[in-house]
């Protein structure tokens, strides 16, 4: 079975210019999750999708970031202007279920560095 | 609110080793908690997690007891290898929300030497 999947792995982009960070969860998992690690400092939750819901997006951090979740399937991560401080690892976890017994199975990352 | 404290890093040992990663959390209710790895190039994994007080979460060797008392959850090792060596996040779960988002520390660079 295919694991969590990001893509693209990297991205450089200038100050101002639009960036679209994808996931492919698990097969079948309905909870999707998009987290940040800024500067090697913890990481952080940015939104939680329940198929193509929002369940909770109090982590994002603002009106540039806009996650989209169409058909319950894959999501995107658009940030747009992007800003220096939007720099770090960007990750993607899915879920079954949302007990402490449901494991959040993490993909690789997008490392975003903003020139 | 909830937040989670690990020790700094990196942490630097020889092969076998004991390892210790400290973490302490803040949390309202009861919460699970967590240790994730990085291993170089990948994504994160679960190493182990407990549930409830005084739980043991094990697997590849590492150990961490939840201790409600001293709100804390260290990871351990008996002889580490090199191997071993990766970031370690301490997470949380909110409980009782129907979100079961994680709430991390910075991390632990761990670097094991032959």
């Amino acid at each position: 079975e295919a694991g969590v999947t990001q893509f693209p792995s990297h991205s450089v982009i200038e100050k101002g210019q639009t960036v679209t960070l994808r996931c492919d969860p698990i097969s079948g998992h309905d909870n999707l999750y998009w987290y940040r690690r800024v500067m090697g400092k913890e990481i952080k939750f940015l939104l939680h999708f329940v198929k193509e819901s929002k369940q909770d997006e109090s982590g994002m951090p603002n009106n540039r970031f806009l996650a989209e979740r169409t058909g319950g399937t894959y999501s995107t991560l658009k940030v747009q202007p992007a800003e220096l401080e939007d720099s770090g690892v960007y990750f993607c976890a899915s879920s079954q279920g949302t007990t402490s017994y449901n494991e959040q199975f993490f993909g690789p990352g997008t490392r975003l560095t903003v020139l | 609110g909830n937040s989670v404290t690990q020790m700094e890093g990196p942490v630097t040992l020889s092969e076998e080793a004991f390892l210790t990663i400290n973490c302490t959390y803040t949390a309202t209710g009861y919460p699970s908690l967590f240790w994730y790895v990085q291993y170089p190039g990948e994504g994160l994994q679960l190493l182990l997690k407990a549930t409830k007080a005084d739980d043991k979460g094990s697997n590849k060797g590492f150990e961490a007891t939840y201790r409600k008392e001293t709100t804390s959850f260290h990871l351990e090792k008996g002889s580490v290898q090199v191997s071993d060596s990766a970031v370690y996040f301490c997470a949380l779960n909110t409980p009782g929300g129907a979100t079961n988002k994680l709430i991390f520390g910075t991390g632990t660079l761990l670097a094991v030497q032959p």
